[in-house]
Order: C-alpha cells, then sequence, then structure tokens
C-alpha cells in the first residue's frame, strides 16, 4: 500500500539550532515533491518545491533534499527561530496535479 | 488579491442535515481541490476540479458532492450529514499548467461538527 511517512513525534529544539525533518514513503513515484508549513487553525502554506530530477532545493533559511532511490526527502531549517515553531507537512505530487500529503512533524523551538 | 477564501469558519449540523462550504479563489487557477483533516491525521482529498464544468474523485468522496459552474468557485455539498465527516475542510487551488509553479493556495478552512 501507499505510505507517507512523517515523525509522529514532536521535535524540540534549542533555537539557532538546525532542525531537520524526515519524509519517507513507499508505493509512490512522484514527478515533485513540497514542503508545506501549518500553524494551528490555519491552511498549510507552500515553502518549497522539489522535482524528481532535482537533488537539493534552498530558500533562505530552508534546505529540502530529495532522494529517489532511498525515497526519502529531508527537509532543513538552519538557525531556527521560536517564530519557525508550527507543523510541516510533506507532500507528494503524482497524476493530475493532486498532493498526497503525509500526517506532518510538529516543530518547537526552544527559546 | 483575497486568495481563497471558505465560507462558513465554523459550523454544527445535526446528523442527517445538508450544507454547502463555499470556496472561491480570485487568482484564476484553473486547478482546485477539497481536502479534509482529522485530528493528528494528513489531509485527505475529498474531490479535485481541473477546470470549469469538470471534477472528479480523490480519496475520500463518499458521502459528498462538488460542483464547478465557473473558474472562481468549487463549492462541497453535503448531503445527509453523519458524525464521521466531522472534521476540518481545507479548499486550496493551484497555478497548474504551462508556466504555474504546481503549488496549492490553502483557505483558512470550515470547522464542522455533526452532533
Amino acid at each position: 500500500s501507499q505510505k507517507i511517512e512523517q515523525n509522529s513525534e514532536a521535535l524540540n529544539i534549542q533555537e539557532g539550532k538546525t532542525a531537520t525533518l524526515t519524509c519517507n514513503y513507499t508505493n509512490y513515484s512522484p514527478a515533485y515533491l513540497q514542503w508545506y508549513r501549518q500553524d494551528p487553525g490555519r491552511g498549510p502554506v507552500f515553502l518549497l518545491l522539489i522535482r524528481e530530477n532535482e537533488k537539493e532545493k534552498r530558500k533562505e533559511r530552508l534546505k529540502v533534499t530529495f532522494d529517489t532511490t532511498l525515497k526519502q526527502s529531508l527537509f532543513h531549517i538552519t538557525a531556527s527561530q521560536p517564530a519557525d515553531s508550527a507543523t510541516y507537512l510533506c507532500a507528494l505530487g503524482y497524476g493530475n496535479n493532486r498532493l498526497a500529503f503525509g500526517k506532518g512533524n510538529q516543530v518547537v523551538v526552544i527559546p | 488579491n483575497a486568495g481563497v477564501t471558505q465560507t462558513p469558519k465554523f459550523r454544527i449540523l445535526k446528523i442527517g442535515q445538508s450544507m454547502t462550504l463555499q470556496c472561491a479563489q480570485d487568482m484564476n487557477h484553473n486547478y482546485m481541490y477539497w481536502y479534509r483533516q482529522d485530528p493528528g491525521m494528513g489531509l485527505k482529498l475529498i474531490y479535485y476540479s481541473v477546470g470549469a464544468g469538470i471534477t472528479d474523485k480523490g480519496e475520500v468522496p463518499n458521502g459528498y458532492n462538488v460542483s464547478r459552474s465557473t473558474t472562481e468557485d468549487f463549492p462541497l455539498r453535503l448531503e445527509l450529514a453523519a458524525p464521521s465527516q466531522t472534521s476540518v475542510y481545507f479548499c486550496a487551488s493551484s497555478d497548474t499548467g504551462t508556466g504555474g509553479t504546481d503549488t496549492q493556495y490553502f483557505g483558512p478552512g470550515t470547522r464542522l461538527t455533526v452532533l
């Protein structure tokens, strides 16, 4: 069966450190992978997209890697700040531009 | 641009009642989507549309209906509400297509409780 796995445990991290989140998937062949941020009571907000032929993408303090052999994406927040505290969703792009979402991974940045 | 708007923000329904969740976008996006999100779970696709007049089922369509008569609007209809439909509903649109970025823009959500 198809699965998208993100760590269900919250990641507690000290301010200034790098937070790293993992997204593993099985039985998907995504054309691209996206990461979204979701704050409590709000809709998800797009952060980064990485396509199947790309290894790494960066945007400001965010970095995403995509390994189609390992079927894994890593999402990094460098120099983390308390304002980065949120839930981060991994989403795989498949047929007809649909997205399949993971359950999300909560990040708590401790001042 | 207002982006993606959803109404209502909150609603309580009794079992067996029906209602329509409204969604509108002002970005001229062809693709629109409806998701539901249960506590601690990922977003599940209910229905999607690739353009006006074209809709298709997603992963969890049972108990719902949609229509897309205009590019801007994509209402979701619940017939005979059941407690299992208690959830937060998100509408999204996407600038998929030539020159598009394939990213989805989400509305603020509708929190629905069925008692």
